[in-house]
């Protein structure tokens, strides 16, 4: 399964744009990118899923260049409540298990 | 509607105590999947079931370890003689089908479990 490797950490503020990328070199033909974002003390949470170019839904963006090696996340005009770990995961299409990687852990600030 | 809900939510027990935590899947999800999650890190698979049966136990640490799905609802965790290191928070998810890993997975709270 292809490896991710994301920032440990992000900070901003409230209002701002924030931008997560996310390497995924050895991706397969028939994987796909999907984000989860966890709260303290919850369990993860989907967030949205994409194969190739841009995906939009009522929480985040995800963009996804042609070679598929990388994907962005991005969270638009955050606010206090989207301090959180955000995951980025390589999954396939055919499978039955996610597999987490350390995530990027965002924090909002005033 | 009602999420996937697990108990206790937290569970403290002894070095070598039997323990078993319980996960409630969503109302009509076939696939069950356990996580174990240590501060810090992100959830870890342990198994899945597809209906009552076992599909996928690769990543359950050791034989102290089983899980059991009876009815193909319920799901219990079972741990023998629990060590230390098996402190971490356990996850249960739920989906609506199994063998398709894109499906969204539901999960739940999560059981606290300190091994003193």
């Amino acid at each position: 399964l292809a490896k991710t490797t994301q920032p440990i950490s992000m900070d901003s503020y409230e209002g701002q744009e924030v931008n997560i990328t996310c390497s995924h070199n050895n991706i397969a033909t028939n994987d796909y990118i999907t984000w989860y974002q966890q709260f303290p003390s919850q369990g993860p949470r989907f967030i949205i899923q994409g194969y190739k170019t841009k995906v939009t839904n009522e929480v985040a963006s995800l963009f996804i260049p042609a070679d598929r090696k990388s994907s962005t996340l991005s969270l638009p005009r955050v606010s206090l409540s989207d301090t959180a770990v955000y995951y980025c995961l390589v999954v396939k299409a055919a499978g039955n298990k996610l597999t987490f990687g350390g995530g990027t852990r965002v924090l909002v600030k005033p | 509607g009602a999420g996937v809900s697990q108990t206790p939510s937290n569970k403290v027990t002894e070095k070598g105590k039997y323990v078993e935590l319980r996960c409630d899947p969503i109302s009509g999800h076939t696939a069950l999947y356990w996580y174990r999650q240590s501060l810090g890190q992100g959830p870890e698979f342990l198994i899945y079931f597809q209906g009552t049966g076992a599909a996928d136990d690769s990543g359950l640490p050791n034989d102290r370890f089983f899980a059991v799905r009876p009815e193909g609802s319920v799901s219990t965790l079972k741990i023998q003689r629990t060590e230390r290191g098996d402190s971490a928070v356990y996850l249960c998810a739920s989906s609506p089908q199994g063998g398709v890993s894109y499906n969204e997975q539901f999960f739940g709270p999560g059981t606290r479990l300190t091994v003193l």
